[in-house]
């Protein structure tokens, strides 16, 4: 069984500072999907950024990016010009990849608190 | 484009009532899945729907919890009776379909307590 470990159960970062979240994972596929979600306290589980397995290049969106490294089965996310509203829990997740009898089943870490201080 | 619905957004009651936590997904996914979210579990899922059919309930923690996706647009779960420990945020979440890899969207949760 797929496990994802999220071993900072706080963080916390000045405003417009870099602040890096980490997560490792355990699997034996060679195909699946990584993904952080964003959990501010108005409770909606927010998708930040995904990543694919077999891609090596490590996926950005804005001021969101990950560090993808596949053998050491690693997917850290880098928050640059940290902002208040960025304050959340966040979620690290593994995903089987949907095909043949497996239909992507996503599992969660224990989540980071992020606090980002003004 | 509306995202995946859930009601009640809070919902108390007393031990050994039935509830019922209602879920309604993107119009055209064709995948619903339940989770529980815990302090003490984190998120769990419970059950996984493709095409209304229940595909993998092994999450589903007894006979107490029940889930049925009578049509494409509605899904719901019912406990009953409840217990002080099904006190939980309860979330529905869906995606286009069983075997595409796009991302999973999620409701805005139901938080239940149970008294």
């Amino acid at each position: 069984a797929q496990t994802v470990t999220q071993s900072q159960p706080e963080m916390s970062v000045q405003e417009a500072e870099t602040v890096t979240l980490s997560c490792t994972y355990d699997t034996s596929e060679s195909d699946y999907y990584l993904f952080w979600y964003k959990q501010p306290p108005s409770r909606q589980m927010i998708l930040v950024i995904r990543q694919e397995a077999y891609k090596q290049q490590n996926a950005t969106e804005n001021r969101f990016s990950v560090n993808f490294q596949k053998a050491a089965k690693s997917f850290s996310l880098k928050i640059s010009d940290s902002q208040l509203g960025d304050a959340a829990m966040y979620f690290c997740a593994y995903s089987t990849f949907a095909g043949g009898t497996s239909y992507g089943k996503l599992t969660f870490g224990q989540g980071t608190i992020l606090t980002v201080h003004p | 484009d509306a995202g995946v619905i859930q009601s009640p957004r809070h919902e108390v009651t007393e031990m050994g009532q039935e509830v019922t936590l209602r879920c309604k997904p993107i119009s055209g996914h064709n995948s619903l899945f339940w989770y529980r979210q815990t302090m003490m579990r984190g998120l769990e899922l419970l059950i996984y729907f493709n095409n209304n059919v229940p595909i993998d309930d092994s999450g589903m923690p007894e006979d107490r919890f029940s889930a049925k996706m009578p049509n494409a647009s509605f899904s719901t779960l019912k406990i009953q009776p409840s217990e002080p420990r099904d006190s939980a945020v309860y979330f529905c979440a869906s995606r286009p379909d069983s075997y595409s890899n796009q991302p999973q969207h999620f409701g805005d949760g139901t938080r239940l307590s149970i008294l």
